[in-house]
Order: structure tokens, then C-alpha cells, then sequence
């Protein structure tokens, strides 16, 4: 079946720098995807989404980028602090249904003071 | 405060015991979900709810059950035919697509 899937598993970045994770989907008829932050031992927080109508959207200090043509999303976060080390994952609709969410495995990111 | 609640943090059990997972929501969401999360790994969806007294399996049901008589309420059981049921378990609850995630159970089985 389709599936969301993560180019990087782990991303180590320098306090300050800006970070990207990636992540590939492959089922076209998706057309909502969200971002989500998990530390350790807890649950999944919204960071940010987009629909497939759009090509951009920023939040504070992070900004998600959609390029439908090869089926990309990545997720740009500015001055990367040590509170945003954690496991970062996409979702995508489940081909364009209202409820189901597809996970992708997810990125860790660590940032080194 | 609004959110969504699940008791307990940890929870362990003997092999061959069934054991319930509780999720509550006051957010007044429709639907309600289970996941499961082993280490290092993505989410994988046991059951979810669109509304009340009805569920649909998800991607990995074998061993589990589940409820739904209450909007607020969504307990997942564990079931002894659950061949490896150590691992996190996440409940979120939403109106469309985002999902609002309660904070875990984490249930160990020895």
C-alpha cells in the first residue's frame, strides 16, 4: 500500500542553525499533511500544516514547504534551539479521507549547544 | 483545562492478562483513535471512532478491542491473544484532520 515515508532518520544540527527534515509521500490523492514534535515519553504535538492547495505556509520560526510534482514535504525550522530536539513526523490524510492519518517513522533531530 | 486524558502512565502486567487502557477527551471531538508505538518507530493505527457506538479496525486490530459509549470516552483492551503488547500506546481525539494526542501509556508485559 502507499505510505509516508522519511529520507533522514537522524538529523543533528548546531544551536542557532536552521534545520530541514524531509519526507516523501506517495499516494496523489492525499491533500492534508501536518507536522508533529514528539519528546521523549510523551505524545505528539501540532506544529503546522498545509493543504494541497498551497505551496508554503510559515508558522513561527518554522515554515513547510510542498512540492505535489514529486510528492515532497519538508519542514524548515529557524535557529534551531535545544527544545526542539525530538522526533519529528509527517502525516498525510490517507488519500483524502477525514479522519485517517498516515505517519511516516519519523526524524530525530538533536541540536548540540 | 481541554485536553485529552489516559491513565495510567505505566502500566504492567503477567503474560495471559487482559488489561484496559483508558482515553478521555473534553474537547468535544467526534472521533477518537488508538495507536500503537514501538521504539523507533512511526504510529500505527489499532482502532478509531468517527462517533459514538461505532469503531472501525485499523491497521494492526488483532488483539485488541475496544468501545465507544460515551463521546468522551474510548478505552482500548489489550487482549492475552496480543502477541507482543509492550509498547507505547497513544489515544488522540479530533473533529476532521488534526489530531490532538493525549500523553501515553506506556504497558509492559513480562
Amino acid at each position: 500500500g502507499e505510505s509516508v515515508g522519511l529520507h533522514l532518520p537522524t538529523l543533528s544540527v548546531q544551536e542557532g542553525d536552521n534545520s530541514i527534515i524531509n519526507c516523501a509521500y506517495s499516494n496523489s490523492a492525499s491533500d492534508y499533511f501536518i507536522w508533529y514534535k514528539q519528546e521523549s515519553g510523551k505524545g505528539p504535538q501540532f506544529i503546522i500544516d498545509i493543504r494541497s492547495n498551497m505551496d508554503k505556509r510559515q508558522g513561527q520560526r518554522v515554515t513547510v514547504l510542498l512540492n505535489k510534482t514529486v510528492k515532497h514535504l519538508s519542514l524548515q525550522i529557524a535557529a534551531t534551539q535545544p527544545g526542539d530536539s525530538a522526533v519529528y513526523f509527517c502525516a498525510e490524510n490517507s488519500g483524502g479521507s477525514n479522519y485517517k492519518l498516515t505517519f511516516g517513522k519519523g526524524t530525530l533531530l538533536t541540536v548540540n549547544p | 483545562d481541554g485536553g485529552i486524558t489516559q491513565s495510567p502512565k505505566y502500566l504492567f502486567r503477567k503474560e495471559g492478562q487482559n488489561v484496559t487502557l483508558s482515553c478521555e477527551q473534553n474537547l468535544n471531538h467526534d472521533a477518537m483513535y488508538w495507536y500503537r508505538q514501538d521504539p523507533g518507530q512511526g504510529l500505527r493505527l489499532i482502532y478509531y471512532s468517527q462517533i459514538v457506538n461505532d469503531f472501525q479496525k485499523g491497521d494492526i486490530a488483532e488483539g485488541y478491542s475496544v468501545s465507544r459509549e460515551k463521546k468522551e470516552s474510548f478505552p482500548l483492551t489489550v487482549t492475552s491473544a496480543q502477541k507482543n503488547p509492550t509498547a507505547f500506546y497513544l489515544c488522540a481525539s479530533s473533529n476532521y484532520y488534526e489530531q490532538y494526542f493525549g500523553p501515553g501509556t506506556r504497558l509492559t508485559v513480562t
